[in-house]
């Protein structure tokens, strides 16, 4: 089974619209993390939020806020008053307690329409 | 927040030739480097994950001769890409993070190097 499921190939936003982009996840272990990262067209991946297994409340960093729902296995990133420069490559990723790997997702591309 | 220096950005070369990317942790040890490779519009693919002075651990059809890792230090990664072909041309991005079993702790990427062999 995939360990980060990202359904969204292509996503499509106004600017200044907020936006939701999915994440689930598969593990059995009771710790871990979530990660989002974005990817602009130059490439470079950039850590944007953070939520623990054990976090009561969901994670917010500016514009950036994870909705995490942890019986449903869900972590998606939403992103407020969309800016074109949000246009990019989004991934979703997870650490385990147990090893030492990170398991990323497929990827969503974001575009933000002016 | 941490820096992760990867060097070349882009390279050219030529078919047969070998290729050293370099990966630095410039502000924290870094007890583990992971090396991906992208193609186009698709996720990261693992290619191995090195510990600071053991032998990398190749992902299953990752050509260990083809791609050798070497990490001789806490701050320094190094991949080669020996006797590069056209297929080989791709992004190739490291990362690095601190020992194991701190889940609550990111990933730091590399800007990446574009490897186009001719």
């Amino acid at each position: 089974a995939q360990k980060i499921t990202q359904t969204q190939p292509g996503m499509f936003v106004q600017e200044k619209e907020a936006v939701t982009l999915d994440c689930t996840y598969d593990t059995s272990d009771p710790s871990y993390g979530l990660f989002w990262y974005k990817q602009p067209s130059s490439g470079e991946m950039i850590f944007l939020i953070y939520q623990g297994s054990y976090d009561q409340q969901n994670a917010t960093e500016g514009r950036y806020s994870l909705n995490f729902q942890k019986a449903r296995k869900s972590a998606n990133l939403v992103i407020s008053a969309s800016q074109l420069g949000d246009s990019a490559m989004y991934f979703c990723a997870m650490r385990e307690l147990t090893g030492n790997q990170f398991y990323f997702g497929t990827g969503t591309s974001l575009t933000v329409i002016p | 927040g941490a820096v992760v220096s990867q060097h070349p950005s882009r390279v050219i070369c030529k078919s047969g030739t070998s290729v050293k990317i370099e990966c630095r942790s410039l502000d924290f040890q870094a007890t583990t480097m992971f090396w991906y490779r992208q193609f186009p519009k698709q996720s990261l693919m693992l290619m191995a994950t090195s510990n600071e002075g053991s032998k990398a651990t190749y992902e299953q059809g990752v050509e260990k001769d083809k791609f050798l890792i070497n990490h001789a230090s806490l701050t320094l990664s190094t991949l080669t890409v020996t006797s590069a072909h056209p297929e080989d041309s791709s992004f190739y991005i490291c990362s690095a993070s601190g020992p194991p079993g701190r889940f609550n702790s990111p990933l730091h990427f590399g800007n990446g190097t574009r490897l186009t062999v001719t």
